[in-house]
């Protein structure tokens, strides 16, 4: 199966700077990497995904990156505001997998004023 | 907060006692997942079910029970049998084909006294 690995656990930045959270996956037979962002007791929602035919997807501040060759992805969070403090998870499906999402293990962003 | 809905919102849970956690949706999806959430480890998947009467086990599924009599629905039941059965619960949904998104409910604390 899958095997998703998410670095680092915790980070902090200071408000205006950017963020970067980094995922390697196991079974080069994904083809699609969402990402989602968690607040405090609530459920995660998607902010942004990629299919494994695209290297890069960008929507306003966020953005991700893909590399199958060396099978990792990452997000990039710019221009980083208080309200961007959450915990991000990233996931990858297998093809024709039943639409299971292998999960990393979460990153908390801490953005300080 | 439509379209995915678990109640209750806490439960709390005598030793020895099983409980049911309810999941409906009213987004005509086919797949219903069922995730715990512990802190600092992500989502692990418990049950999913791709059709109505037939459902899989995920990575975690011992001391757990579901069903999937109807396509809106799909409770998951925490029996006596689970050893460690106190985490967040959340139910997700998703239809379609590889890409499509995977929308989570709100989620349900249990807590065993």
């Amino acid at each position: 199966g899958e095997n998703v690995e998410q670095h680092p656990s915790t980070l902090s930045v200071q408000e205006g700077d950017s963020a970067v959270i980094k995922c390697t996956y196991s079974d080069s037979a994904s083809n699609y990497f969402p990402w989602y962002k968690q607040e405090l007791g609530k459920r995660p929602q998607l902010i942004i995904d990629i299919r494994s035919n695209v290297g890069e997807k960008k929507d306003q501040r966020i953005a991700v990156t893909l590399n199958k060759t060396a099978k990792h992805f990452s997000l990039h969070i710019t221009e980083t505001q208080p309200e961007d403090s959450a915990v991000y998870f990233c996931a990858a499906r297998i093809s024709g997998s039943a639409r299971q999402l292998t999960f990393g293990s979460g990153t908390q962003l801490t953005v300080l004023p | 907060d439509g379209g995915i809905t678990q109640s209750p919102k806490y439960l709390f849970r005598k030793e020895g006692q099983n409980v049911t956690l309810s999941c409906e949706q009213n987004l005509n999806h086919d797949a219903m997942y069922w995730y715990r959430q512990d802190p600092g480890q992500g989502l692990r998947l418990i049950y999913y079910s791709q059709i109505v009467n037939d459902f899989q086990k995920g990575d975690i599924a011992e001391g757990y029970s579901v069903s999937r009599e109807k396509k809106e629905s799909f409770p998951l039941t925490v029996t006596s049998a689970q050893k460690n059965p106190t985490a967040f619960y959340l139910c997700a949904s998703t239809n379609g084909g590889d890409y499509n998104e995977q929308f989570f409910g709100p989620g349900t604390r249990l807590t065993v006294l």
